[in-house]
């Protein structure tokens, strides 16, 4: 299995542009999640789909943030427009369903190190 | 609302040594507790999961322990060795279906 797949590895854009970012997430796994990694605030949950379906997004910051999950196979998580703050690690994760009240791990993707200048 | 704290923020240990990192966490109502370890640069890597009704668990030269009532977990390496420099992370799940909240992390170097 290739694990969790995330591209582009890195991304620098301009203030105002369109920033997407791509997940494949593990075949088989149910649960997809984002997550965002700064210095000042460590790595926080954006937003987690669930069999495709958008579960919480409480964790998204601004109106800026969207996220999708046309199938089970691919995730993108697009910002627009994007700013300076924006700058950080984005992680995606996924997870399997196990048997109920048996939890399993997250396994992260190698992340997208997105600069906006 | 869940607050997860790792003390020490850095830790240096000449290569042999056996250390512990420590976890401590608000909200005792946990579904379980991940230990992750993070290269520069690179995503995270699972290293144990333990489940809210176990007391720990073991992978190699590996030990996490899990103490609910206090809030805390540590994390025990054994024989440091110079391939064990990373960033540590612990994680707690509060049961919300799979919402971690991770601590800020133990930056490990082992030197030879």
């Amino acid at each position: 299995d290739a694990g969790v797949i995330q591209s582009p590895r890195h991304e620098v854009t301009e203030m105002g542009q369109e920033v997407t970012l791509r997940c494949k997430p593990i075949s088989g796994h149910d649960y997809l999640f984002w997550y965002r990694q700064t210095m000042m605030r460590g790595l926080e949950l954006l937003i987690y789909f669930n069999n495709n379906v958008p579960i919480d997004d409480s964790g998204m910051p601004e109106d800026r943030f969207s996220a999708k999950m046309p199938n089970a196979s691919f995730s993108t998580l697009k910002i627009q427009p994007s700013e300076p703050r924006d700058s950080a690690v984005y992680f995606c994760a996924s997870r399997r369903t196990g048997m109920p009240l048996l939890p399993y791990e997250q396994f992260f993707g190698p992340g997208t190190r997105l600069t906006v200048l | 609302k869940q607050e997860v704290t790792q003390i020490p923020a850095a830790l240096s240990v000449p290569e042999g040594e056996n250390l512990v990192l420590n976890c401590s966490f608000t909200d005792s109502a946990i579904y379980n507790l991940q230990w992750f370890r993070q290269d520069p640069g690179k995503g995270l890597t699972s290293l144990l999961l333990i489940q809210s009704s176990q007391r720990e668990q073991t992978s190699g030269r590996l030990n996490a322990s899990l103490d609910k009532s206090s809030g805390r977990s540590t994390l025990y390496i054994a024989a440091s060795q110079p391939g064990d420099s990373a960033t540590y992370l612990c994680a707690v799940d509060t049961g919300t279906a799979s919402k971690l909240t991770f601590g800020t992390g133990t930056r490990l170097q082992v030197t030879l």
